[in-house]
């Protein structure tokens, strides 16, 4: 079946502009994860959403970052005033439920940003 | 505040040799622990979880609470193991099971 998806798969952008990052989930997975993989950081947790939850932004490394996840499913990640230190490959994860039971997450195969 | 640490940014064997990725960890409560394994241009995916105690591909890994680690280990090394192995830690509670992710072991299979 289909995986996650995420789009576009490579973004270039300049630094200073605004950039959003698409995310479609397996479908009936309830659970939705974004985590940044950089060269200097690894992979870090940014966001977690599950269901109709407030959703955890513990992982967001500034106010420049947001994300949504309309009618329980595509979520997207908005970056603002981007800045050189941004460039990194997001990515999403889906799960069927965050909370109790661990579920295993599934990855999509991620957006590489290059800020310019 | 939970941490994984992977000492090895790169491990290189030849085939049929064993091989031991190192994985340590710190945390408070009671984690669950992963690896996930990245092939070349394949997205990262699940390879094993500590509470499975299966053996995936050949590899297994236990979890040492006294020691917190959860090492992964192969007797014998293929290619087809090369990839990018990460350990990954998980914070069980109601709040979801974001993941904390070690930096990283290349593992290089040489034939």
């Amino acid at each position: 079946g289909a995986g996650v998806s995420q789009s576009p798969s490579n973004k270039v952008t300049e630094k200073g502009k605004d950039v959003e990052l698409r995310c479609d989930p397996i479908s009936g997975h309830t659970a939705l994860y974004w985590y940044r993989q950089s060269l200097g950081q690894g992979l870090e947790f940014l966001i977690y959403f599950q269901g109709n939850s407030a959703p955890d932004k513990s992982g967001l490394p500034s106010d420049r970052f947001s994300a949504e996840r309309t009618g329980g499913s595509v979520s997207t990640l908005t970056i603002q005033r981007t800045q050189q230190e941004d460039s990194a490959v997001y990515l999403c994860a889906s799960s069927f439920s965050g909370s109790g039971n661990s579920y295993e997450q599934y990855f999509g195969p991620g957006t590489r940003l290059t800020v310019t | 505040a939970q941490r994984v640490t992977q000492p090895e940014k790169l491990l290189s064997v030849f085939k049929g040799a064993p091989v031991e990725l190192k994985c340590n960890y710190s945390y408070s409560g009671s984690p669950e622990l992963f690896w996930y394994v990245q092939y070349s241009r394949q997205r990262l995916q699940l390879l094993l979880r500590h509470i499975s105690r299966e053996s995936i591909k050949g590899f297994t890994a236990d979890l040492n609470k006294g020691e917190t680690s959860f090492h992964l280990k192969k007797p014998f090394a293929q290619e087809e193991d090369s990839a990018m192995y990460y350990c990954a830690l998980s914070q069980i509670k109601a709040a979801g099971n974001k993941l904390t992710f070690g930096g990283g072991t290349r593992v290089l299979v040489k034939p």
